[in-house]
């Protein structure tokens, strides 16, 4: 049981280029997350998937799109990266959207130059 | 807006000494507030789930408790292996902030042997 896992753990990317970044749970876990950790500003929820179909913008999805592929699966694209997208991202699982504990993943570790 | 407040930013500890960490929070009504912990490089691991004021929780050396404006997470004969960030969320009930977490910044506990 791995539980959540991300790819890749390490990337650098230069201004407008592209990237997806994978994230895949074995939990049987419904909803999924994406969340930027940046120095003095916490975590932040990018974009969430409440159940395998369904997506919905968080407190910071600009620059950001985000496909559930299905109920284990859910990606983050970067379409023209820029260096304000330096960031630590974490995806997280949990069984349903309220109430219930999210698990993250180890993060990857984004540098836009 | 919710709003999280963790104090004290940073914390030394002699190991054996107790103390307490604090999580100050605002939410049109908290569906849950939830402890993790974040080692370096790492992605934030679950601790504890509090749902309403007066609830308790244990786990080996840690206990939540929680009042209706903050949570405190206590720490009883600390080891030098309980040294990471904790962060501390909140999830609030219903609305447009439905399932999301709200992040404080996290408290870095360091404890000396």
């Amino acid at each position: 049981n791995a539980g959540v896992t991300q790819t890749p753990k390490f990337q650098v990317l230069k201004t407008g280029q592209s990237m997806t970044l994978q994230c895949a749970q074995d939990m049987n876990h419904n909803s999924m997350y994406w969340y930027r950790q940046d120095p003095g500003m916490g975590l932040r929820l990018i974009y969430y998937s409440a159940s395998e179909g369904t997506t919905d913008k968080g407190e910071v999805p600009n620059g950001y799109n985000v496909s559930r592929l299905n109920k284990r699966e859910f990606s983050l694209r970067l379409e023209s990266a820029a260096p304000s997208q330096t960031s630590v991202y974490f995806c997280a699982s949990s069984a349903k959207v309220a109430s219930y504990e999210q698990y993250f993943g180890p993060g990857t570790r984004l540098t836009v130059t | 807006e919710d709003q999280v407040t963790q104090s004290p930013e940073a914390l030394r500890l002699q190991e054996g000494e107790s103390s307490s960490l604090n999580c100050s929070y605002t939410v049109s009504g908290l569906r849950g507030l939830f402890w993790y912990r974040q080692d370096p490089g790492k992605g934030p691991e679950f601790l504890f789930t509090l749902y309403s004021a007066g609830e308790e929780k244990e786990k080996e050396r840690l206990k939540a408790t929680l009042t209706k404006k903050e949570s405190f997470l206590h720490i009883t004969a600390p080891k030098p292996e309980d040294s990471a960030t904790y962060l501390c969320a909140v999830q609030a009930a219903g609305g447009t902030s439905y399932g999301k977490l709200t992040f404080g910044q996290g408290t870095i506990l360091t404890v000396h042997p």
